[in-house]
């Protein structure tokens, strides 16, 4: 069985520019995450999805970040405008339900110049 | 707030012996305690996690305690071998909210 896919694995992108990142989740899994993990640090939480609800985006930069999981699948992540400080891996995780383990995807790396 | 910290930032054994990471949390309501292993291009994977209802945990190499009283728990690896070398994290879900939150990460290196 696969495990969590996202696209790009990369991405490099000038500053003001949009992004978007893609993530499809474990089959079955209800509960989705995105995290921001910069150098040298662990995960931070942005968003968890329960199905197609965000229940938690507290951590969401909501001036210029975004996301969606339409149908309670694929979820997308879009930044715009991109700044050089979003320069970061983003990860993917999806588990059965929020207290489970949860399962990353390789994650995208994003570069802003 | 809730924190979770994580020592030491980096640890260099050499191979054989054992590795010991310790984790502090603040959010006394905690209960599951996962750990995960990144390995360089590669997202976190899982590789033992613990509830509150036990004190321990063991597969095979690999053992996790927990301690709520001080709120602390700890990874133990013996007989480490190569292979072992990566970042290694600890984390723990908060009450408030089902929030996953890590530690900052050891760079474990085990010297053949």
């Amino acid at each position: 069985e696969a495990g969590v896919v996202q696209s790009p694995r990369y991405k490099i992108i000038e500053k003001k520019q949009p992004v978007a990142f893609w993530c499809n989740p474990i089959s079955g899994h209800n509960t989705l995450y995105w995290y921001l993990q910069n150098l040298g640090q662990g995960p931070e939480l942005l968003i968890r999805y329960e199905n197609e609800e965000a229940v938690d985006d507290s951590q969401l930069p909501k001036d210029r970040f975004s996301a969606e999981r339409l149908k309670g699948v694929d979820s997308t992540l879009k930044i715009q405008p991109a700044e050089l400080g979003d320069s970061a891996v983003y990860l993917c995780a999806s588990s059965l339900q929020v207290n489970t383990e949860a399962f990353f995807g390789q994650g995208t790396r994003l570069t802003v110049v | 707030g809730e924190n979770v910290e994580q020592h030491p930032s980096t640890l260099s054994v050499q191979e054989g012996d054992s590795a010991v990471i310790k984790c502090t949390y603040s959010d006394s309501a905690s209960n599951y305690f996962p750990w995960y292993k990144q390995e360089l291009g590669k997202g976190p994977q899982l590789i033992i996690d613990i509830r509150s209802n036990v004190g321990e945990k063991k597969d095979q190499r690999i053992a996790v305690t927990l301690n709520k009283t001080a709120k602390h728990f700890s990874l133990h690896i013996t007989e480490t071998q190569p292979e072992d070398s990566a970042v290694y994290f600890c984390a723990a879900l908060m009450e408030y909210g089902n929030k996953l939150v890590f530690g900052a990460g050891t760079i474990l290196r085990v010297k053949s």
